[in-house]
């Protein structure tokens, strides 16, 4: 059972560049989630999903895109990276229809854009 | 909306001394509460959590009691180690209807212990 894993750990882009970060976990969650860490900002949720085929936005979506073909995956897209989406970027997973909603989180991607 | 505010920080102890962190808390409903912790360059991991008013969530020696009266989710442990070293987050999840499965964080405080 490895939970929630990511895909990179460490990325630099350049501005305008596109690309996709990995999530997967095999828990059978239903929820997933991306959130950014910045320094003194705490954790902001970017998108999330409740089940396969549906997401929703959080807190902070522009620049992002996500999906959830299947249950295990739940990528985020970086249309045209800008130096404002530096940042760490978590995954998260959750069973809240289990009662028990804490969130299992991944290692984290630590992302530049220059 | 939902929202949690955690101490201002960050927090400097030596070892074996008493830890207070405070957190307070906004919520509609009937929240579920955690405390989440981050060492350096990993994720978040589960430290504890309480889902009702008077439950006490513990472990690895630190502790939080729910208190609906103070709407407050204060974590403590009685003597730390410089293996604390790390940032705390509080957290809650309220599971009515679009708040479904969400967490609200707070800010995070960062906790640093010295020989």
């Amino acid at each position: 059972n490895a939970g929630v894993t990511q895909t990179p750990k460490f990325q630099v882009l350049k501005t305008g560049q596109s690309m996709t970060l990995q999530c997967a976990q095999d828990m059978n969650h239903e929820y997933m989630s991306w959130y950014r860490q910045d320094p003194g900002m705490g954790l902001r949720l970017i998108h999330y999903s409740v089940g396969a085929g549906i997401t929703d936005q959080g807190e902070v979506p522009n620049g992002y895109n996500v999906s959830r073909s299947t249950t295990e995956d739940f990528p985020l897209r970086l249309l045209s990276a800008a130096p404002s989406q530096t940042s760490v970027y978590f995954c998260a997973s959750s069973y809240p229809s289990s009662g028990r909603n804490e969130q299992f989180f991944g290692p984290g991607t630590r992302l530049t854009v220059l | 909306g939902n929202s949690v505010t955690q101490m201002e920080g960050p927090v400097t102890l030596s070892e074996e001394a008493f830890l207070t962190i405070n957190c307070t808390y906004t919520a509609t409903g009937y929240p579920s509460l955690f405390w989440y912790v981050q060492y350096p360059g990993e994720g978040l991991q589960l430290l504890l959590k309480a889902t009702k008013a008077d439950d006490k969530g513990s472990n690895k020696g630190f502790e939080a009691t729910y208190r609906k009266e103070t709407t407050s989710f204060h974590l403590e442990k009685g003597s730390v180690q410089v293996s604390d070293s790390a940032v705390y987050f509080c957290a809650l999840s309220d599971a009515g209807g679009t708040s479904y499965g969400k967490l609200t964080f707070g800010q995070g405080t960062i906790l640093t212990v010295h020989p």
